[in-house]
């Protein structure tokens, strides 16, 4: 059972730019695993931002990003909004196989 | 616009068996993939595993033992099934949608607490 790992928690100041990652216990993330990223916010069910890497959805602010970074996925925040303040989980698939990081809980302060 | 709302008992003993079930309203059943996935009380998010409407699943390999999802098409349900659980299957329980892209949108999640 492979495991995802992400930052427990990250502090960004509004307006600045922080980058949250994803890595496999398997190794390097590659395109192959399919990175998705969710957004979720207390109370609510989580949304997805980033699919198939760097992919956005219609609902995605263009101040959200994804890449591969030094063997993880990458979820960059350019320009951070007191709004982005939540809690940011990634997603890899392992063959038909799908695992959650841990979360990684953002503050805008 | 599609709707899921599901349903299933949200006290159980250890050792019992989970079960819920989702039901689809609106939009094609056929054409996605429909998915469990957990939430323990204040934690992260758990990939259960999820079928499409011809009964192919892919599992959680750590949940694999225990876990069955099965599908329904003439009712457009989906329905998730833990036996042996524990209070470590304690979490709040979402169905949801699979696609290329998104999971979404989500069921009202059912909390299932497992308590003596």
């Amino acid at each position: 059972q492979a495991v995802v790992t992400q930052e427990p928690s990250l502090t960004v100041s509004p307006g600045g730019t922080v980058t949250l990652t994803c890595g496999s216990s398997t190794g390097a993330v590659t395109s192959g695993h399919y990175p998705y990223w969710f957004q979720q916010k207390p109370g609510q069910a989580p949304r997805t931002l980033i699919f198939d890497t760097t992919n956005k959805h219609s609902w995605t602010p263009a101040r959200f990003s994804g890449s591969l970074l030094g063997g993880k996925a990458a979820l960059t925040l350019s320009g951070a909004q007191p709004e982005d303040e939540a809690e940011y989980y990634c997603l890899l698939s392992y063959s038909g196989a799908r695992v959650f990081g841990g979360g990684t809980k953002l503050t805008v302060l | 616009q599609v709707q899921l709302q599901q349903w299933g008992a949200g006290l159980l003993k250890p050792s019992e068996t989970l079960s819920l079930t989702c039901a689809v309203y609106g939009g094609s059943f056929s054409a996605y993939y429909w998915s469990w996935i957990r939430q323990p009380p204040g934690k992260g998010l758990e990939w259960i595993g999820e079928i499409n409407h011809s009964g192919s699943t892919n599992y959680n390999p750590s949940l694999k033992s225990r876990v069955t999802i099965s599908v329904d098409t003439s009712k457009n349900q989906f329905s998730l099934k833990v036996i042996s659980v524990t209070a470590a299957d304690t979490a709040v329980y979402h169905c949801a949608r699979s696609t290329y892209g998104e999971i979404g949108p989500w069921g009202q999640g059912t909390l299932v607490t497992v308590s003596s």
